[in-house]
Parts: C-alpha cells; structure tokens; sequence
C-alpha cells in the first residue's frame, strides 16, 4: 500500500504569508495526487488534481506542484478563510486502491 | 451542479449493521463513481470503496472487505453503505463523494468532488 506523508503536522502562520504544504509518497505516484481542505464540521472540498490542475472555483492563489514521490501545496498570501486542514490523496487503478496523507493543520499565527 | 445528500445520524449497537444513504440531484448519476469516505473523531480520512452505478460493481478498501456493501439504485440515483459487525471504532462521520470525472473519461478511481455533507454514525453500548 502506498503511504502519503504530511509535513508539517502543523503550519502556524499569518494572513498574507504564503504558504508551503509538502506531501511525500512511499512509492512513485506519477501525478496520481490531490489536494483537499476541510474546515470544523464541512466535508473535504477538492482544491488540487492530478498534481497541479486548480478545481473549479479554486482561487489562483492556490497551485500544487511535483510528480514522482514529493509534493506541494502552496497558497501565496494566506486569507482568513484559509485556515484549514490540508490533505493530499493518491489514487491507483492497479491495484485498486486510495489512500490520504494524516493532514497538515494550517493554523493562525 | 450536482449535489448529494445523505441520510441522518445513527446510534447502533455493537454488533449492529448501518446503512446510509446518499442521494444525487442535478447532474448524472449512472456513470460516475460513488465512494464512501469516513473519518474517525479528530482523525484523517480513510476510504472505503465505491461503485459505478451503470456497471453495478463495487470495489472494496482491504480493511473493509467482507463487512461493507456498497450499492447503487439508478432509479433514484441514490448510492447505498452498509456497515456491518459495528465496533466503536467505527464510530465515524460518512461521507459519499462523487468522483470528478465521467468514467469514460477517467476510469475509478478518480478525485472526489462534490462530497455529501457527512452522516455521524455512532456505535456504543
């Protein structure tokens, strides 16, 4: 099974700083990755797809990069609504599988 | 835009079976996969399986296999969880989440979006 790891567990930083979110996988996943953010009590909504495409309605501030084994999340200049938790999520065909990242809590300073 | 709703809270019994439903509105409901998603109070998420409603077929997380069915009924558009052998460690909340793309476009698994707004489901004695 492939394992996703967070880092950090937690990111404490203030409105308009930027961002870094970094999620690493135990095996190449290609660009088999996404990005999620969940608030208290909300469902997760998916922020990032196959590594680095924006969902709809995504703001631009919001952009994931990498391939292979390492990845990252990055919002330029944090907003107030921004702070969440973040996971990442790959997915396989062969075998059937869908794993998530434990989190990154992105707190406020 | 579609949107899924999910049924309300449960409370069972150890040893008990949960079902929970999810039903879709707004958009197309046979060719895109359903999964089921929980999470654990406090915890991180963890899938469990999905269908795609035209085949009928349904695949299963390992951990799963054997004490989840996961079904679809087109007619209603409506995709079905059932949990059985309930423990408290299935105390979670539920989520069923559609995924992004057509299964002609992408095949399952692919990312989910949109989610349901989550079902509690509470196991105790």
């Amino acid at each position: 099974e492939i394992v996703l790891t967070q880092s950090p567990a937690t990111l404490s930083l203030s409105p308009g700083e930027r961002a870094t979110l970094s999620c690493r996988a135990s095996q190449s996943v290609s660009s088999y990755l996404a990005w999620y953010q969940q608030k208290p009590g909300q469902a997760p909504r998916l922020l990032i797809y196959d590594a680095s495409n924006r969902a709809t309605g995504i703001p631009a501030r919001f952009s994931g990069s990498g391939s292979g084994t390492d990845f990252t999340l990055t919002i330029s200049s944090l907003e107030p609504e921004d702070f969440a938790v973040y996971y990442c999520q790959q997915r396989s065909n062969w075998p059937l599988a869908v794993t998530f990242g434990q989190g990154t809590r992105l707190e406020i300073k | 835009q579609v949107q899924l709703v999910q049924s309300g809270a449960e409370v069972k019994k150890p040893g008990s079976s949960v079902k929970v439903s999810c039903k879709a509105s707004g958009g197309t409901f046979s060719s895109y996969a359903i999964s089921w998603v929980r999470q654990a109070p406090g915890q991180g998420l963890e899938w469990m399986g999905g269908i795609i409603p035209i085949f009928g077929t349904a695949n299963y997380a390992q951990k799963f296999q054997g004490r989840v069915t996961i079904t679809a009924d087109e007619s209603t558009s409506t995709a079905y969880m059932e949990l059985s052998s309930l423990r408290s460690e299935d105390t979670a909340v539920y989520y069923c989440a559609r995924e992004l793309r057509d299964i002609v476009v992408v095949p399952h698994p692919d990312w989910f979006d949109p989610w349901g707004q989550g079902t509690l489901v509470t196991v105790s004695s």
